[in-house]
This record gives C-alpha cells, sequence and structure tokens, in this order.
C-alpha cells in the first residue's frame, strides 16, 4: 500500500530559525510530488511542485528537495517567521487517475516570536 | 493562480437533511475535486470529474454524488446526512504546470450533523 509519513506531527521553533521538515513515501515510483500549507479552516496552498525527474525546487525562503531512490522528500524553511505558523502537507502523486494523489497527514509549524 | 469558491463556508444541520455543497471556479479548469478531511488527518479522495459531464469516484465516494453540468460548477450531495459526515470538504482544481498539474483548493465548507 502506498503511504506518506510526515514526521514530526508537529513542531515549534523560536523566530528566525532554519528548520526542516520531513516527508516520506512507500513507493519510490512517483510522478511528482507537492508541497501546501495549510492554515486553521481554510484550503490548501500549493507552495512548491516537484517532478520525478528533479532534485530540487526553490521559491523565496522555502527549498524542497526530493530523493526518491531513499523514498523522501524535505522542505526547508529559511529564517522562520510567525506568519509561517500552518500545517504543513506533502502529496505524492503516481501518475493516472487522481485516485493516485496520496497525502501525508501534515506536520503543524508554530514560530514563536 | 485559480480561484475556487465554495459555500457555505460552515454548515450545521440535522440528521437526515439533504445538503448540497457548492463549488465553482471561473477560470475554465477542466479537472475538479472534492476532498474530505477530517482534523488532524490525511485527505480523501471524494469524487472527481475531467470535465463536463465526466464524474468519477474515489475512496470515500459511496454516501455522496456530484455533478458536472458546467464547467465552472461541481456541487456536492448528501442525500442523507448523517453524523459521520461531520467533517471538512474541500474543493480543488488542477492547472497545468512546467512540472505537473498544481492542485488548488478553496478555503473549504466545515460540515457539522448534529
Amino acid at each position: 500500500k502506498q503511504e506518506v509519513t510526515q514526521i514530526p506531527a508537529a513542531l515549534s521553533v523560536p523566530e528566525g530559525e532554519n528548520l526542516v521538515l520531513n516527508c516520506s513515501f512507500t513507493d519510490s515510483a512517483i510522478y511528482n510530488l507537492q508541497w501546501f500549507r495549510q492554515d486553521p479552516g481554510k484550503g490548501l496552498t500549493s507552495l512548491l511542485l516537484i517532478q520525478s525527474s528533479q532534485r530540487e525546487q526553490t521559491s523565496g525562503r522555502l527549498n524542497a528537495s526530493l530523493d526518491k531512490s531513499s523514498g523522501r522528500s524535505t522542505l526547508y524553511i529559511a529564517a522562520s517567521q510567525p506568519g509561517d505558523s500552518a500545517t504543513y502537507l506533502c502529496a505524492v502523486y503516481y501518475g493516472g487517475s487522481q485516485g493516485n494523489l496520496i497525502f501525508g497527514k501534515g506536520t503543524k509549524l508554530s514560530v514563536k516570536p | 493562480e485559480a480561484d475556487i469558491y465554495q459555500t457555505p463556508r460552515y454548515l450545521v444541520i440535522g440528521t437526515g437533511k439533504k445538503i448540497t455543497l457548492e463549488c465553482s471556479q471561473t477560470m475554465g479548469h477542466d479537472k475538479m475535486y472534492w476532498y474530505q478531511q477530517d482534523p488532524g488527518m490525511e485527505l480523501h479522495l471524494i469524487h472527481y470529474s475531467y470535465g463536463v459531464n465526466s464524474t468519477e469516484k474515489g475512496d470515500l465516494s459511496s454516501e455522496s454524488t456530484v455533478s458536472r453540468i458546467r464547467t465552472e460548477h461541481f456541487p456536492l450531495t448528501l442525500e442523507s446526512a448523517r453524523p459521520s459526515h461531520t467533517s471538512q470538504y474541500l474543493c480543488a482544481s488542477t492547472i497545468p504546470d512546467s512540472f505537473g498539474e498544481k492542485l488548488f483548493f478553496g478555503s473549504g465548507t466545515q460540515l457539522s450533523v448534529l
């Protein structure tokens, strides 16, 4: 069964720290991987999309890396700010039907001022 | 960017009622989706559509139906609401991106069935 795991479930850091969020997947035959941000009671906002052939993607203070062979992706957030507080989810797409898009449960990030 | 509108934002109803959750987008996207999400849990696909008159079932579709008569409109209907349907319902659409198809979500409908 294809599973996506995000550890830790929650993380609290002081403002200004650089931090790494982890995403692991059991089946390495992925098509792409997407990182999302979700604010409480809201929908998801797409942050970065990485194709299986890529190693990393960058957007501002965010950098996502992908290591297919080890079944891992990381989301690096530089110089964290209180406004970064949210839940971060990764989703792995295996191609074909939309049912092959598997979400993790997310990491709830709290950045303290 | 995609603008996806979901109404209502919050809904509290009694058991046995029929309800329709609305989702619309003005970008002309063909592909649209409904997901269900419980607090702290992963998203589960309920239904999806690849265009007008196209609908497919996801993992949790057995107690709901959808229709896609117009490109911009993708409503979700629960014929008889139960407390187990209490959850957040998220509508989404996809647009092609340089690296695949990027998902865009609405703000969600938080449903409580008493």
